[in-house]
């Protein structure tokens, strides 16, 4: 079983459309979670961190953590052109020097005009 | 906004020469890490650095690797002996303290032939 499992889409939504991507895990040590938007062949920018279980919202995106189903998602309100990109999960857990992210395949979205 | 500036942004090389990858992380955080992602795949940890030491690195990261920070600025990744598998974008990514959000740089694309 992958440690992070992901949906590659692609996913195709006309602008205004509310996206939402998914994560799950098998690794119950992650305790922080992030969202990245990566553009074609650009580095990964971070959305949205949170830590542990719960809700953040920041404008149009809203994470969700749900550590006892280990399942997170981003969603995203009034999509944008903008905002097609491959939008990334990943996680760490909680280490006494340094914590590795591990990522997800990435999900990369489109939205059309 | 601080950002991770990595030079060059593509390198050619052939293989078996030795390469290396530079990367300015931002000036007050105090974690270094360098990803790679081959084509197509994820992005996957390489190493991370902290206090002039590695932390942890990944089964990637084998003795065909090395990274240094020969200043107070540049952190550095050295390829000995380039392999044809080594062919990736490399990004160097920072971050003020464990599982905080990282900040991560344009990347190096790598073409070995």
């Amino acid at each position: 079983q992958k440690e992070v499992e992901q949906d590659p889409g692609p996913l195709s939504v006309p602008e205004g459309a509310i996206v939402s991507l998914n994560c799950t895990y098998s690794n119950s040590a992650f305790q922080y979670f992030m969202w990245y938007r990566q553009y074609s062949r650009k580095g990964p920018e971070l959305l949205m961190y949170t830590y542990s279980s719960g809700n953040k919202e920041d404008g149009r995106f809203t994470a969700q953590v749900d550590k006892s189903s280990k399942y997170i998602s981003l969603f995203i309100r009034d999509s944008q052109p903008s905002d097609s990109a491959t939008y990334l999960c990943a996680m760490s857990a909680i280490e006494t020097r340094g914590s590795r992210l591990t990522f997800g395949e990435g999900t990369q979205l489109t939205v059309n005009p | 906004e601080p950002e991770v500036t990595q030079t060059p942004s593509h390198q050619v090389t052939q293989m078996g020469q030795e390469v290396i990858l530079r990367c300015v992380p931002i000036s007050n955080h105090l974690y270094f890490y360098w990803y790679r992602q081959i084509l197509g795949q994820k992005v996957e940890f390489l190493v991370s650095f902290y206090n002039n030491e590695i932390s942890e690195k990944s089964e990637i990261f084998d003795d065909q690797f090395s990274v240094e920070r020969p200043d107070g600025s540049n952190f550095t990744l050295k390829i000995r002996s380039t392999k044809l598998e080594d062919s990736a974008m490399y990004f160097c990514a920072s971050s003020r303290g464990q599982g905080r959000g990282y900040t991560f740089g344009s990347g190096t694309r790598l073409t070995v032939v």
